[in-house]
């Protein structure tokens, strides 16, 4: 049974640059979250995808951007790429309800130059 | 304003005792509370969680208790090993229609000496 898996691992873009990142949930999972940790810190909420819809979103600028498709999977798009959004970007993905555990991929870790 | 608090940025356990990690937040409406731990180059791998109508779940070498009153949670590990050192994070969340928006402390880094 697959876990989360995200792609690409690595990603080094320029300042100003557009980046996409993808996610495939857990078998039997439909719903898609992204976080965003910095260096040091926890992970960070960024927006959650439920049928195919934006269904929650944290604290987070327009730059980043969120799309799911009818397999469940996920893609997180940041624009107009600032130093600042240099972390590594995990998805995790769950069921559609409260209470229950959040699985995590790996993470893609950018760097923005 | 930071919701989830672990004060301990580091905790040092000899093998075969007992590791004891701490969590305070500051929202009243959080219900429901994990524990996650990272190694370095992975992504955070479930440990455990409770709710809040809870005070005390347990699994295997894993217990968590939570008192509500004083908006703390704690993770303990007996016995630690070696294996278990990792950042350990804590997590919350509110009752939400699709599912947790988790809000997560900073971590501790556990390392257990053998």
């Amino acid at each position: 049974d697959a876990g989360v898996t995200q792609s690409p691992t690595h990603l080094i873009k320029t300042r100003g640059q557009q980046v996409t990142l993808r996610c495939s949930p857990k078998s039997g999972h439909d719903t898609v979250s992204w976080y965003q940790q910095a260096l040091g810190q926890g992970p960070q909420f960024i927006f959650q995808y439920y049928e195919e819809e934006e269904r929650q979103r944290g604290n987070f600028p327009d730059r980043f951007s969120g799309h799911q498709f009818p397999n469940y999977s996920s893609e997180l798009n940041v624009n107009a790429l600032l130093l600042g959004d240099s972390a590594l970007y995990l998805c995790a993905s769950s069921l559609p309800s409260a209470g229950t555990e959040a699985f995590f991929g790996q993470g893609t870790r950018l760097t923005v130059v | 304003d930071q919701q989830v608090k672990q004060n301990s940025p580091s905790l040092s356990v000899q093998e075969g005792r007992i590791s004891i990690l701490n969590c305070d937040y500051t929202n009243s409406m959080f219900d429901y509370f994990l524990w996650y731990k990272k190694y370095p180059a992975e992504g955070p791998t479930f440990l455990i969680s409770i709710s809040s109508i809870k005070d005390k779940n347990e699994d295997g070498r894993f217990t968590v208790f939570l008192n509500k009153s004083a908006k703390h949670l704690s993770l303990h590990i007996v016995p630690s090993q070696p294996g278990d050192s990792a950042v350990y994070f804590c997590a919350a969340s509110e009752l939400a229609e699709y599912g947790n928006k988790l809000v997560f402390g900073a971590g501790t880094i556990l390392r257990v000496k053998s």
